[in-house]
């Protein structure tokens, strides 16, 4: 079975500061992976997804995140944070990019 | 472009009664599926399905029917509703190919008394 655990319920971090969210996953084979964002009151968004190949990923709004496989880890930073970044953001793992178990969140406020 | 379109918003129903949770697309994704949001457990997937005519259970279908009868529409059925079922309900859809991003709708919003 899979599943996913995200260790940071809340993060506060001052704009302009970096930012690392913790996503630890359990999966037996090579995992899909994705960070997904979620405003207030809206549907989820993607930021990045990690299939194969070069373990640092690039998505979008200037976040990145790293696969360790030896740590079953895929961190998501963003070096410089913005007002516009507080938000709730899950981390993803499956099989494929369809059937997919969310962590239980990690919810950002920025501060100014 | 719409994208997902969730009807209701919300909604609240009393232990026992049956509703329907409409989700359409408009993007022609051969792939939709509904998931269910609460507190501290993130989003576990109910039903999902990759085509029309064809659907599968998720993590937590217990209570909910499904049916894909047109690309477009995923209605997630509730028979019995139950306090269990209180929730914020969102449906996905992918498109064809490998994309590997799920487009959500904006969710509805279920309280069961």
């Amino acid at each position: 079975a899979q599943s996913v655990t995200q260790p940071d319920i809340h993060i506060t971090v001052s704009e302009g500061a970096s930012l690392e969210l913790r996503c630890n996953y359990s999966y037996g084979a090579t995992p899909y992976l994705f960070w997904y964002v979620q405003s207030p009151g809206q549907g989820l968004q993607l930021l990045l997804k990690y299939f194969s190949g070069d373990t640092l990923v690039q998505g979008i709004k200037g976040f990145e995140a790293e696969f360790k496989r030896s740590q079953s880890s895929f961190n998501l930073r963003k070096p410089s944070v913005h007002w516009s970044d507080a938000a709730e953001y899950f981390c993803a793992v499956g099989p494929n990019d369809y059937k997919l178990s969310f962590g239980a969140g990690t919810t950002v406020t920025v501060r100014a | 472009n719409a994208g997902v379109t969730q009807t209701p918003k919300f909604q609240v129903l009393k232990t026992g009664q049956s509703m329907t949770l409409q989700c359409a697309q408009d993007m022609n994704h051969e792939y939709m599926s509904w998931y269910r949001q609460d507190p501290g457990m993130g989003l576990r997937l109910i039903h999902y399905s990759v085509g029309a005519g064809i659907t599968d259970q998720g993590e937590v279908p217990n209570g909910y029917n499904v049916s894909r009868s047109t690309t477009e529409d995923f209605p997630l059925r509730l028979l019995s509703a139950a306090p269990s079922q209180t929730s914020v309900y969102f449906c996905a859809s992918r498109n064809r190919g490998f994309s590997g991003e799920l487009f959500f709708g904006e969710g509805s919003r279920l309280t069961v008394l």
